[in-house]
Formats: C-alpha cells, structure tokens, sequence
C-alpha cells in the first residue's frame, strides 16, 4: 500500500465550479502534510500546509482528519489557471531531517471555460 | 526569497554516458539536500537524502554507484548518472532545506532523455 494515496484523476471542470480533492496516508506517525501544485515538467509548488484545525487562504481550504488519516483539498470558483496535478504530500521526519518529504501520485485538474 | 538553481534544465545523451546533474542554493546554507525522480504520470520518488559534507542515505531499490550524489559544500550538491541507460530518461528534481528552518527550496528540474 501506498503511503499517500490520491485519487488521480482527472477531474475536468468548468470554471466557477468547486472542486473537492481527497488523500489518505497510511503512516500515522506523519507529522505534517501539505497540498503542492504542480505544472507539467515544473518542479512542485507549495500551496497550503494543513491542520487538523483547518485552513483556508482565498479560494482553497484544506482539512487534515488525523483520526481517519485523511486529507483534503477544496477548491471553490475554479479559474483556467487552477489546472494543474495536485500532490498531497506528506512530511514524516522532523528535527534535521525536515523535509524528507512523501508525494502522493497527484490528482489531475482540468478546469475548461 | 530563498533560490535553488538546478542546470541543466534538460539533457539528450547518449546510452552509455555519464551525465551530471547540479543544484545550487543561491543565498542560503543547503545543509540538507533530496534528489527526486519522477516518471511520466507518476509522483515524485525520493531517490536519495544528502546532508552536507556525509555520505548520502538511498531509497531502497536506488543502486548508489549508479546515481552518484556528492554533497561537499553547503551551497552545491550533484547528481551523477552513470553509464545512463533508456530507462534512466525521467525527470530530476532537487530540493533543499536548511537546518533549524522549516523552509524547502526545490530546483526547476531536469529532464533526462537517453537514447
């Protein structure tokens, strides 16, 4: 089993719509996650890190479910420019060795006018 | 903000030929560096974790005569292909963290085509 899982995709959407992204992890003791997006062929770009809290910045909202190991991602007013893979992504060491980063396989978006 | 430069941006070899692969950090100390591989619609893989100035720690199944990782200074890690062979082609990807910061840095990437 993989330890992050994402539904690949892809998920083809018209703009304006919400989108949501989902994510398990199967190593309980992960410490932090993340929501990256990547271009094709461009290296991953941090979007959000996520909380058990919860946490929105504009138009993204992410929520991380410790207790059912689970991650998401929505996404409201989707733009043109939203198309792209996501990758949940899992941080498993801390101390020096942050950064040891785990990607799930990235979940395709297509937003089309 | 911080930069990590990573050149070259693509490369065409050979079967058979070594290529290496840098990244630099541009104004700030790498003391950690992670090499990533990743195959067409596929995630990243970590390859390899080099902290500066030791010997790097590789993902099992990454052969480390193969992919050859120096790490001698705080500002310059590499990555050496050797004897490259076709299914080597994928995509590079370095990204490097500095200690005592929760920052990470990633290069643009290379794109490696054996042939």
């Amino acid at each position: 089993r993989k330890e992050v899982e994402q539904d690949p995709g892809p998920f083809n959407v018209p703009e304006g719509a919400t989108v949501a992204f989902n994510c398990t992890y199967s190593n309980s003791a992960s410490q932090s996650f993340f929501w990256y997006r990547q271009d094709c062929r461009k290296e991953p770009k941090l979007l959000m890190s996520v909380y058990s809290s919860g946490n929105e910045d504009g138009r993204f909202t992410a929520q991380l479910n410790r207790a059912s190991q689970y991650i998401s991602l929505l996404i409201r007013d989707s733009k043109l420019s939203d198309s792209a893979t996501y990758l949940c992504v899992g941080n498993n060491a801390g101390g020096t060795s942050y950064g040891k980063l785990t990607f799930g396989q990235g979940t395709i978006l297509t937003v089309h006018p | 903000g911080a930069v990590v430069s990573q050149h070259p941006s693509w490369v065409i070899c050979k079967s058979g030929t070594s290529v290496k692969i840098e990244c630099r950090s541009l104004d700030f100390q790498a003391t950690t560096m992670f090499w990533y591989r990743q195959f067409p619609k596929q995630s990243l893989m970590l390859m390899a974790t080099s902290n500066e100035g030791s010997k790097a720690t590789y993902e099992q199944g990454v052969e480390k005569d193969k992919f050859l990782i120096n790490h001698a200074s705080l500002t310059l890690s590499t990555l050496t292909v050797t004897s490259a062979h076709p299914e080597d082609s994928s995509f590079y990807i370095c990204s490097a963290s500095s200690r005592g910061t929760e920052k990470l840095f990633f290069g643009s990437g290379t794109q490696l085509s054996v042939l």
